[in-house]
C-alpha cells in the first residue's frame, strides 16, 4: 500500500544545530507539504512543493528550508535550531487529480534544548 | 489568505450524546472544506470533505458536515458519539485555485464512557 513516512519520529537537539527531518511518500503525488503543530494553533504551513525543483514558502517559513530533488522526498531543514521550533512536524502529500485531499505522515516530535 | 476559526477548544460529552463542532472560515472565493481527525498518538486522517454539490456531506464513522455558504460555516455533526470518538478534530479550508491549506486550532473531544 502507498504510504507517507517520516524520520526520525523523535529528535532532541541543541540550539544552533542544523537538523533535517525526512519525509518520503510512495503515493507518487506531485504536491508535498510541511506543517508544524502547536497547542492552540492547530497546523501551520511551513513550506510546500508542487513538484521536482519547485518549493514555496508557507505561513511560518522563517528558519526553515526545503528542497525537492525527486517526487518521493521533501526533507525539511532547520538551519540553526531555536527553542521556538520545538514542535510536532507533519509532512503531507496530495494529488490534484484526487481532489487535493492531503494524506499525512505520522509526525516527528522535535525538541530543541 | 483564508483563515479558519473553531469555536470550541475542548468538548466533553457522555456516550450517546449528540455532537456538533463549529467551524467558520473567511475567504473571498470558492473553497474546498475538510474535517480531519487525530486520534491520540496518531496522525491526521480525513473524516470528510466538501468540494461541490450537496452541501450535506457524509464521512466515515457516522460523521457528517453541512456547508452553509451564507454563514461561511462547515459544522461537523454526529448523532450519537462513542468513547472511541475521543480525539482532536481539525477543520481546514483550501482556496479553490491555490494549494494553501489553512487549519483551525482544533477541538479536543473527550467522550466519557
Amino acid at each position: 500500500d502507498a504510504e507517507i513516512t517520516q524520520s526520525p519520529r523523535h529528535k532532541i537537539t541543541e540550539t544552533g544545530r542544523q537538523v533535517t527531518l525526512a519525509c518520503h511518500q510512495t503515493w507518487n503525488h506531485n504536491n508535498m507539504f510541511w506543517y508544524r503543530q502547536d497547542l492552540g494553533h492547530g497546523l501551520r504551513l511551513i513550506h510546500y512543493s508542487y513538484g521536482v525543483q519547485d518549493t514555496n514558502k508557507g505561513e511560518v517559513s522563517d528558519g526553515y528550508s526545503v528542497s525537492r530533488s525527486n517526487t518521493e522526498d521533501l526533507p525539511l531543514t532547520l538551519e540553526s535550531a531555536a527553542s521556538s521550533q520545538t514542535s510536532v512536524y507533519f509532512c503531507a502529500s496530495s494529488d490534484p487529480e484526487g481532489a487535493d485531499t492531503q494524506y499525512f505522515g505520522p509526525g516527528t516530535r522535535l525538541t530543541v534544548l | 489568505a483564508q483563515s479558519v476559526s473553531q469555536h470550541n477548544h475542548h468538548v466533553i460529552l457522555s456516550e450517546a450524546a449528540s455532537l456538533e463542532l463549529g467551524c467558520n472560515y473567511s475567504y473571498g472565493g470558492t473553497v474546498n472544506l475538510f474535517w480531519y481527525v487525530q486520534y491520540p498518538g496518531q496522525h491526521l486522517q480525513l473524516l470528510l470533505k466538501y468540494f461541490s454539490g450537496d452541501p450535506l456531506v457524509k464521512g466515515i464513522k457516522g460523521f457528517e458536515a453541512e456547508f452553509i455558504k451564507s454563514k461561511f460555516s462547515f459544522n461537523l455533526r454526529k448523532p450519537s458519539v462513542q468513547w472511541s470518538d475521543t480525539a482532536e478534530y481539525f477543520c481546514a479550508v483550501k482556496g479553490y485555485n491555490n494549494n494553501d491549506m489553512r487549519f483551525g486550532a482544533g477541538t479536543r473531544l473527550t467522550v466519557k464512557p
